[in-house]
């Protein structure tokens, strides 16, 4: 059973600075896996979505690393905003289907 | 830009009384699915739905549970009696591929159920 990993629970950092988040999945027979963002009692935005033929996929100031082997991806967040505070959550579909499992969030904090 | 849209926003019921949650996917997808998030809790997977029929349930998706496109636009999903454990946040998505996916759920903004 897949299960998804996402540590730190919360993060808090001064505005500018890079955030780097982590996500971790037991079962490395995916398919792809994707980030999204969630704003408080609201629904989830699709982020950035990579391929498990990819290591990389970059969207803006967003970058998501891939490595499958490990069972890793970490999305980076160049120079953060206030803006950027909300959840991030990641996923991944679950090898022979299309369920996604997702992993518990990173809450972000960005100070101005 | 398409997007996925969810009725109602918000929906309070008593215990053991069913309710209906609305969603309208986006247009030229075929895959739909129901998501939940209990408060502080994971998003957990309920039900894929496809070409008419469920394609995958959770454990959590009993009898109690239901989903229909009644017509070419509207997913629905059912909760025939409800419990206090029902309490949640229900997402619906759609996408256009399963199998070897490589295509993005896309995600409505979700009903806010409270049962009590």
């Amino acid at each position: 059973k897949q299960e998804v990993t996402q540590i730190p629970a919360a993060l808090s950092v001064p505005e500018g600075e890079n955030l780097v988040l982590n996500c971790s999945f037991t079962d490395s027979a995916i398919y792809n896996l994707q980030w999204f963002r969630q704003d408080p009692g609201k629904g989830l935005t699709s982020l950035l979505l990579i391929q498990s033929s990819q290591r990389e996929q970059t969207s803006g100031r967003l970058n998501a690393s891939l490595d499958k082997s490990s069972g890793r991806s970490t999305l980076y967040i160049a120079a953060s905003q206030p803006g950027d505070s909300a959840t991030y959550l990641c996923a991944v579909p679950k090898a022979a289907g299309n369920k996604l499992t997702f992993g518990g969030g990173t809450r972000v904090l960005v100070k101005p | 830009e398409p997007e996925v849209t969810q009725t109602p926003s918000h929906q309070v019921t008593q215990m053991g009384q069913e309710v209906i949650l609305r969603c309208v996917p986006i247009s030229n997808h075929l895959y739909f699915y129901w998501y939940r998030q209990i408060l502080g809790q994971k998003v957990e997977f309920l039900v894929s739905f496809y070409n008419n029929e469920i394609s995958e349930k959770s454990e959590i998706f009993d009898d109690q549970f239901s989903v229909e496109r009644p017509d070419g636009s509207n997913f629905t999903l059912k909760i025939r009696s409800t419990k206090l454990e029902d309490s949640a946040m229900y997402f619906c998505a759609s996408n256009r591929r399963s199998g070897l996916s490589q295509e993005t759920q896309y995600f409505g903004p979700g009903t806010r159920l409270l049962v009590l």
